[in-house]
């Protein structure tokens, strides 16, 4: 069974930095890509970064473009999200979400989602 | 980016109807489209994918149409499981990107 279990969500104030872990099991993770995909409250599903199977090709959403950073330990199963300069509008719940195929495909399975508030 | 606009943003509908959500990309995406089903609280789960394949463990009920810059989700007979919010989603090129939602709401 398909697990993504993601983790570090916090309350962190504007400017500062964050990073979330996704830790993936039951499928060969080596071999997907990966996504992170948020949710502002009561908004909708905003696309935020994804990863080739490999991890030599990251791909980012324009509105985290030079502040987030996604990375991938293909030993240890885990996708991460290193966010720095955190805004006010980067509140949201994060989800991980494994990719049909190597580098890219449709969100096949998604995490729970953690929650991440930029606040003063 | 290609842009991905659903209609309508509600639905009002009851047990028993067949209902049917847009979506239009702003450009071609060929097939790469991909339908969510989002229950509040909780993640997506996808339904269709190359905009008419069910997805393993969707219901038979949820069909997709479309090619180029015009789909279509149909639920055949509205069951009272399927009140919840759908998305789109292009994944023909990065960034990948969704529709806005379409809230399906009980009459």
């Amino acid at each position: 069974e398909v697990q993504l279990l993601e983790s570090g969500g916090a309350l962190v104030q504007p400017g500062g930095s964050l990073r979330l872990s996704c830790a993936a099991s039951g499928f060969t993770f080596s071999t997907y890509g990966m996504s992170w995909v948020r949710q502002a409250p009561g908004k909708g599903l905003e696309w935020v970064s994804a990863i080739v199977s490999g991890g030599d090709s990251t791909f980012y959403a324009e509105s985290v473009k030079g502040r987030f950073t996604i990375t991938r330990d293909n030993s240890q199963n885990i996708l991460n999200l290193q966010m720095n300069s955190l805004r006010d509008d980067d509140t949201a719940v994060y989800f991980c979400a494994k990719q049909e195929y190597r580098s890219g495909g449709h969100l096949d399975y998604w995490g729970q989602g953690t929650l991440v508030t930029v606040s003063s | 980016d290609i842009q991905m606009t659903q209609s309508p943003s509600t639905l009002s509908a009851s047990v028993g109807d067949r209902v049917t959500i847009t979506c239009r990309a702003s450009q071609s995406i060929n097939s790469y489209l991909a339908w969510y089903q989002q229950k509040p609280g909780k993640a997506p789960k996808v339904l269709i994918y190359q905009a008419s394949s069910l997805q393993g463990g969707a219901p038979s009920r949820f069909s997709g149409s479309g090619s180029g810059t015009e789909f279509t989700l149909t639920i055949s007979s509205l069951q009272p499981d399927d009140f919840a919010t759908y998305y789109c989603q292009q994944y023909q090129s990065y960034s990948y990107t969704f529709g806005q939602g379409t809230n399906l709401e009980i009459k």
